[in-house]
């Protein structure tokens, strides 16, 4: 099945110790999306990726990073990790950003990142 | 004018019951709205989506109302079961060429339906 993997599941780094999360998919999807959700809350949006073009929202710090190196990949950097960016974090894909029948997102399980 | 606004923050039902959950929004531009369920430890799955040129848009047993002039827009699950016992998530964006489709989300409603 077509789907958003993400690896893995589960993380434990230490305070201040760089960590990196990663997505695939098999879905051939163009827009690749990192969010962050914290306990009962929304899903924020980090930044995402279209094909190569790399699209960040105004409020992400700048303690976190992504690489696409290609379709299928996309990784989250987190360069110092804080007490504060414990979270979930949740890959999504889309085939576009726009159209209405093309932006629907699809959701990977989620990293669950523990910062000790 | 960004935001969207999701009521109740958390709701019980008998089993059968149809838990209602509701959302607002101000941004007149806003033209796709899904609903995410979310269950404890995964990723939010797309439910059902609307957009503003119908008033209602049936799957299964999960029913969106919308209400353009108002503004609004809710979810109705009916004859619910325990395993909806779930999160869900209500969402905005706007479609047109020069976005970037970004959803914005609603707080969240914890259902919990027992048996």
């Amino acid at each position: 099945d077509a789907m958003v993997i993400q690896n893995p599941r589960y993380q434990v780094t230490q305070f201040g110790k760089p960590v990196t999360l990663s997505c695939s998919q098999t879905l051939n999807h163009n827009v690749m999306y990192w969010y962050q959700q914290k306990s009962s809350q929304a899903p924020k949006l980090l930044f995402h990726y279209y094909d190569k073009d790399f699209n960040n929202e105004a409020d992400t710090p700048d303690n976190f990073q992504s690489r696409r190196p290609n379709t299928s990949f996309c990784f989250l950097d987190i360069r110092s990790p804080g007490l504060g960016d414990a979270a979930m974090y949740l890959c999504a894909t889309s085939r576009a950003r726009t159209g209405w029948d093309y932006n629907e997102q699809f959701f990977g399980p989620g990293t669950r990142l523990t910062v000790l | 004018q960004q935001q969207v606004k999701q009521s109740p923050q958390s709701l019980i039902v008998q089993k059968g019951g149809i838990p209602i959950i509701n959302c607002a929004y101000e941004n007149t531009a806003f033209d796709y709205f899904p609903w995410y369920q979310q269950f404890p430890g995964k990723g939010p799955a797309l439910l059902i989506a609307i957009r503003p040129d119908v008033s209602e848009k049936k799957e299964g047993r999960f029913t969106i109302s919308f209400n353009k002039s108002a503004k609004q827009f809710s979810l109705h699950i009916m004859d619910s079961q325990p395993g909806d016992s779930a999160t869900y998530f209500c969402a905005a964006s706007i479609s047109g060429s020069s976005n970037t489709g970004k959803l914005i989300f609603g707080q969240g409603t914890t259902l919990q339906v027992k048996p």
